[in-house]
This record gives structure tokens, sequence and C-alpha cells, in this order.
């Protein structure tokens, strides 16, 4: 059974501070990690997608995959409310590109004023 | 880019009709499409993959006759809840996979079915 394990949160953070977000997945083989946002009573939006060990950035948005150690994490600076959602961790298996996207349960974060 | 309608976004329905969902990739074309359902507070679960021009592949536990699944063109797929019963309200989410980027899958904004 393959699993994408994240903390269900809430994760509480002040306003400027820094969120971290952070995922785990048992399938070795996977090539293909995603963040999305979820508000409440939205559909989910994609983040950022990471393929290679390391770290890739967009604007506020930092992901970082270690493969060896199956995690991978998102990183969230000069955190606002408006960043308050659920932060979706997606993996894809080692389907290629036709594999299905395996769902973590979220991670509820709260950013306060 | 990537813009992924649904229609209806709510609907609401009596015990036995039948509810027909659209899912339509604006501005690509999608060979695959993926039908969510999300009840409240839980985690989104795939229904089924939907590949333009075959049938749709259903996970495990859902039924393929009461969720009809048509993905017809690139750009529109169709997924209708036969004879729906209250237990069958939820957040249906499509997403469908850019081709050009076969490994991003974009959402469309959902739609929010009641069974009274």
């Amino acid at each position: 059974q393959k699993e994408v394990e994240q903390n269900s949160g809430p994760l509480s953070v002040p306003e400027g501070a820094i969120a971290s977000l952070n995922c785990t997945y048992s399938d070795q083989g996977s090539q293909s990690f995603f963040w999305y946002r979820q508000y409440s009573g939205k559909s989910p939006e994609l983040i950022m997608f990471i393929y290679s060990n390391g770290d890739k950035e967009d604007g506020r948005f930092t992901a970082q995959l270690n493969k060896a150690s199956q995690y991978v994490s998102l990183l969230i600076r000069d955190s606002q409310p408006s960043d308050s959602a659920t932060y979706l961790c997606a993996v894809r298996g080692n389907g290629g590109s036709q594999g299905n996207l395996i769902f973590g349960k979220g991670t509820k974060l709260s950013v306060k004023p | 880019g990537a813009v992924v309608s649904q229609h209806p976004s709510w609907v609401i329905c009596k015990s036995g009709t039948s509810v027909k969902i659209e899912c339509r990739s604006l501005d690509f074309q999608a060979t695959t499409m993926f039908w969510y359902r999300q009840f409240p507070k839980q985690s989104l679960m795939l229904m089924a993959t939907s590949n333009e021009g075959s049938k749709a592949t259903y996970e495990q536990g859902v039924e393929k006759d009461k969720f009809l699944i048509n993905h017809a063109s690139l750009t529109l797929s169709t997924l209708t809840v036969t004879s729906a019963h209250p237990e069958d309200s939820s957040f249906y989410i499509c997403s469908a996979q850019d081709y050009r980027s076969t490994d991003t899958q974009y959402f469309g904004p959902g739609t929010r079915l009641t069974v009274l």
C-alpha cells in the first residue's frame, strides 16, 4: 500500500514567520512530488512540483526533496494570513507520467496576524 | 494557462435522480482526467481515471455502474451520478493532466452535490 503521510496540524505560525510543512512517502520508486493548497470549500490549486533532490524555490515558497529519506517539505517564508489553508502533499509513483497521484491527508496551516 | 472548469458548481437533487457533472480543460488538451470525491474534513479520494476515447479505470470500491464516466474529447469529461442517494452528497472534483507536461494535474473548482 503506497502511502503519503502528513501531520494533520493545525500548524499555527505568526504572520511573517516561516511555516514548515512536512511529508513522508512509502514508495521508494516515487519520481514526482507536488504541493497543493486547498482553501476551505475550494478545490486544490498547484503550488509547486519537484523532481530532483535538493531545494526548489518559487517566490516565498521553497520545496525540499530528500529521496534517500523519502521526505519532502514545503517552506513558506514571510507567512501571511492569506496562506492559511490546508496543504496537500502528492506523490506520483513509479508508474511514470501516467501513474496516479497519491495524496496525503493534508496539513492545516493557520497564520495569525 | 492550465484552467479547468466544472459545471455545475453546485447542485441539489432528490434521491433517485441522476446528476451529470462536466469537466473541461479550457486552454489545453487533457489526455487524462481524474475524478475525486471529498467528504467534509476528509482527504481527496480518487474515484476513477478517465482517458480520452477509452473506458475509465475505477478505483477499488467505486461502482462503475453508479458513477458513469465519459471522456469523449481531449477537453471534456463527464461524471454522471446515477440514482443518487443522500450518502452520495459530497464535493466532486475533477483534474486534468496537461499532455505537454504530463506530470502536472490541474484541478477544477469542484461541484458540491447535495442529495435530499
